[in-house]
């Protein structure tokens, strides 16, 4: 019963590095999204798939790249890290119009 | 726009009061209306959500919430509230495949 799993769990950068952080869910959904959770700012969209081999920009993009790569799998990249990239990311998918998303544990990053 | 508000960051109420959490949006048309909650470094979980029909919706937990198309809004309810209830809130409506939350309300409960 995994749901939408996120790996890793937590993570240290230096800035300047970079990074993917991994998303599957076993659900068979269509739709894959990335948030970032800041203190204050609620979950931030940064990207979505809304099906395999398709992904739109959401409302933060800049410094990120994603790929869908099959219908499981949903990778976030951080190309350089920098400092004001240090957030706690959750990972979502969603089967359905009128369906909820279901969420990941997070990732929490650091940008040292 | 498409664009979601949550007009309040904390709220505390005493333990045992009653509570009322809102959300107010601005899109063409009346989205899908989802609640979630998010316990201290969880993940968020479904509340409650309002597709059509009755406008007032029971969720888990004892939570309700009341669609008002006039006002757009979909507040969150709860006659008596439990320290177990001490979370973050967010109101997240959907029209489409992207999905924006609101900021989020943190709720502390008074002993």
């Amino acid at each position: 019963n995994a749901g939408v799993t996120q790996t890793p769990k937590f993570q240290v950068l230096k800035t300047g590095q970079s990074m993917t952080l991994q998303c599957a869910q076993d659900m068979n959904h269509n739709s894959m999204y990335w948030y970032r959770q800041d203190p204050g700012m609620g979950l931030r969209l940064i990207y979505y798939s809304a099906s395999e081999g398709t992904t739109d920009k959401g409302e933060v993009p800049n410094g990120y790249n994603v790929s869908r790569l099959n219908k499981r799998e949903f990778s976030l990249r951080l190309e350089s890290a920098a400092p004001s990239q240090t957030s706690v990311y959750f990972c979502a998918s969603r089967q359905g119009a009128n369906q909820p998303q279901h969420f990941g544990d997070g990732t929490r990053l650091s940008i040292l | 726009a498409q664009s979601v508000t949550q007009p309040d960051i904390h709220i505390t109420v005493s333990e045992g009061a009653s509570l009322e959490l809102r959300c107010n949006y601005s899109y063409g048309a009346t989205p899908y209306l989802f609640w979630y909650v998010q316990s201290p470094g969880q993940g968020l979980q479904l509340l409650l959500k309002y597709f059509s029909g009755d406008t007032l919706v029971q969720g888990i937990k004892g939570f309700e919430a009341e669609f008002k198309r006039s006002q757009s809004s979909f507040n969150l309810r709860k006659p008596s509230v439990h320290w177990s209830d001490a979370a973050e809130y967010f109101c997240a409506p959907r029209r489409d495949d992207k999905i924006i939350f609101g900021k989020g309300t943190r709720l502390h409960i008074l002993p």
